[in-house]
């Protein structure tokens, strides 16, 4: 079984400050990790994933995360935030044959 | 660049009445998911197919819905009859293989049941 654990539903940060979005895991067997962003009425888009090997991932938009075993954890994050970054993320585990998703984590950026 | 295809993008329907929505997966792709997306909430499997067969539906309400990708290329999702609370995000998403790669979405059909 696998699982997807994101803290917070809701995150605030101001224009120009750091982005950190948490996701824990659960999974039977190394796992695939993925981090999705989707805007209002739009699919999901994929930003970043980790398959194997290095373990600091770097995606669109300037966004990286780091995969954490030990942690069991795939962390999102930003250097500086931007107003286009508002929207909703999605942290995904695939540790067989599907994709599970966390509840979501809305990020609002304030001018 | 290629994308998954979905259709109709809204779609209102009163209770008790059937709906369809139709996907379209990248072209090459043997794995297509159906997932539901509540308001607010992250979507979740409703079934997923590898080419024509069903890998997974545990989680499709097969009393109302129904799932069919006959040629293993593009796919139907039925509700039937349709209840308030299958109001939500209809997501459409394939990928090259089964295990371990990145799935690719439509743009979803919002569903309103009024």
């Amino acid at each position: 079984a696998q699982s997807v654990t994101q803290l917070g539903s809701h995150v605030s940060v101001s224009e120009g400050a750091l982005v950190l979005l948490r996701c824990n895991y659960s999974s039977s067997v190394p796992p695939y990790l993925f981090w999705y962003v989707q805007y209002p009425n739009q699919g999901l888009q994929l930003l970043l994933k980790y398959t194997t090997g290095a373990t600091l991932v770097k995606g669109i938009n300037g966004f990286e995360a780091e995969f954490k075993k030990s942690e069991t954890s795939f962390h999102l994050t930003k250097p500086s935030a931007h107003m286009s970054d508002a929207a909703e993320y999605f942290c995904a585990v695939n540790a067989g044959n599907m994709l599970t998703f966390g509840g979501g984590t809305r990020l609002m950026v304030k001018p | 660049e290629a994308e998954v295809a979905q259709s109709p993008r809204y779609k209102i329907t009163e209770k008790s009445q059937a709906v369809a929505f139709w996907c379209d997966p990248i072209s090459g792709h043997a794995t297509l998911y159906w997932y539901r997306q509540i308001l607010g909430q992250g979507p979740e499997l409703l079934v997923q197919f590898q080419d024509e067969s069903v890998v997974d539906d545990s989680q499709l309400p097969k009393d109302r819905f129904s799932a069919e990708r006959l040629k293993g290329v593009d796919s139907t999702l039925k509700i039937q009859p349709a209840e308030l609370g299958d109001s939500a995000m209809y997501l459409c998403a394939s990928s090259l293989y089964e295990r371990y790669t990145e799935a690719f979405f439509g743009q979803g059909t919002r569903l309103t049941v009024v």
